[in-house]
């Protein structure tokens, strides 16, 4: 799988819109760009996960370049609750899933 | 998605012995992997629990410290053996869930070692 480079940390006004790049210049056709975030200790959460349009959910949008080789990720009001490690994951959606964790960007949203 | 639960949700455990970690589905999932992650790391996949066979071991981490069940579709145990200071680490369960086959966690069984 390709990897993937990030951020070390952010901070983010609260109620301002974050945004987080993520580089994979290796990533290759039919590799996917997933989002994950980890609040303080707890399980990683599914954000959102794209392979080469822009997508929203209700949570956050994704923006993939044209070329694949970067993308953004933007929560579009960051409250205090979204302070966490954000990690962009290039895989195979296949069935075998291994999601390979880099170190993540720590978003901080400041009051 | 489905609901994940892992037990316990923390422990702290003495040098030496074994401490079981369970993960329950709410639903049949065909996919179910294990990862650990050591204090201020990241997430490193430990194995893939196939249920009815063996599980598939990463490099670097093999089935005497770490033996896995998976004996149906919606439980899996994942065994610290032997256990040091040097294992102490959160420990995740997650399922592959979905038409899409995104991976969900459990909230994580936090293990301490003394």
């Amino acid at each position: 799988d390709a990897k993937t480079t990030q951020p070390t940390s952010m901070d983010c006004a609260e109620g301002r819109a974050a945004n987080l790049p993520c580089n994979h210049s290796t990533i290759s056709g039919n590799e996917y760009v997933y989002w994950y975030r980890q609040i303080h200790s707890q399980g990683p959460q599914y954000i959102i996960h794209g392979l080469k349009n822009n997508e929203t959910n209700e949570m956050a949008s994704l923006i993939i370049t044209e070329d694949r080789k970067s993308s953004t990720l933007i929560l579009p009001h960051a409250t205090l609750r979204d302070t966490a490690v954000y990690y962009c994951i290039v895989s195979f959606q296949t069935g075998a899933n291994n999601l390979f964790f880099g170190t993540g960007t720590r978003l901080t949203v400041i009051p | 998605s489905a609901v994940i639960s892992q037990k316990p949700s923390r422990d702290i455990c003495q040098r030496g012995t074994s401490l079981t970690i369970q993960c329950q589905v709410d639903s049949q999932v065909t996919m179910m992997f294990w990862y650990r992650q050591q204090p201020g790391q990241s997430l490193t996949l430990i194995a893939t629990a196939n249920q009815g066979s063996e599980a598939t071991y990463e490099s670097g981490f093999v089935i005497d410290k770490f033996p896995i069940s998976r004996p149906n579709l919606t439980f899996s145990t994942l065994t610290v053996s032997n256990m040091s200071p040097e294992d102490s680490s959160i420990y995740l369960c997650s399922i592959l869930w979905g038409a899409k086959n995104i991976q969900y966690f459990g909230a994580g069984t936090r293990l301490s070692v003394l």
